[in-house]
């Protein structure tokens, strides 16, 4: 069966620190990869998404980046945190051909920045 | 304009009332509809798909679709004190190799013993 596993689970960063959020998916290969963000009190912002390595589509402008490095690993990073960046992060993948079965996602990151 | 709407509630029911969750899409070509349940502090779980005009059951929940009035529903039957939670709607935008699934803010439902 398919997992999936976030890291770390709670961060605790001061403002302009550097971020990596790490994702990373077991028993399926070329997966479809997103990172979302909720912000509290909001719903599900869809940040990036990656259907294969090295390819990354961003859905809004700010301050993060991902990157694809392998076909199962995902990463979030940041060069310099904002206050405005804390968030609970998570990671979601889906099959390429498999939209029906909507996304899984991951336990999350609950970020905050001070 | 959002791709997706939901009543943020707060949802308030008695336990075994029926919890009639609501939502409206934007983009009258989505095809697919989805329900996700959230407790406090963790990630969202799946709990309906639908895809087709019409009603689709799986135990208490019966999710709904019209795609003519873009509305989609989740009906939660025999509601219980597990089942409060937030519920998230979403809707697929963008077809079926790079489509994205976008959510609605989400309804907060309590169920009171």
């Amino acid at each position: 069966s398919q997992t999936i596993h976030q890291w770390p689970a709670t961060l605790v960063q001061p403002v302009g620190s550097p971020l990596s959020l790490e994702c990373t998916v077991e028993g399926t290969s070329n997966p479809n990869l997103y990172w979302y963000r909720q912000a509290a009190g909001r719903g599900l912002q869809l940040l990036f998404y990656s259907v294969g390595i090295g390819q990354i589509s961003s859905e809004v402008p700010q301050n993060l980046s991902a990157s694809r490095p392998q076909d199962r690993q995902f990463i979030l990073s940041s060069k310099k945190l904002l206050l405005s960046d804390s968030g609970f992060y998570l990671c979601a993948w889906r099959h390429p051909v498999g939209v029906i079965k909507g996304y899984t996602f991951g336990s999350g990151t609950r970020l905050t920045v001070v | 304009q959002k791709e997706v709407e939901q009543n943020s509630g707060p949802l308030s029911v008695p336990e075994g009332a029926i919890a009639s969750l609501n939502c409206t899409y934007s983009d009258r070509v989505s095809q697919s509809f989805f329900w996700y349940r959230q407790y406090s502090g963790k990630s969202p779980e799946l709990i309906m798909s639908i895809y087709s005009n019409g009603d689709k059951e799986d135990g208490r929940f019966t999710a709904q679709l019209n795609k003519a009035s873009q509305y989609v529903s989740l009906l939660i039957r025999d509601s219980q004190p597990s089942d409060s939670a937030t519920y998230l709607c979403a809707v697929i935008k963008g077809g079926s190799t790079l489509g994205r699934l976008y959510f609605g803010r989400g309804t907060q439902l309590t169920v009171w013993p």
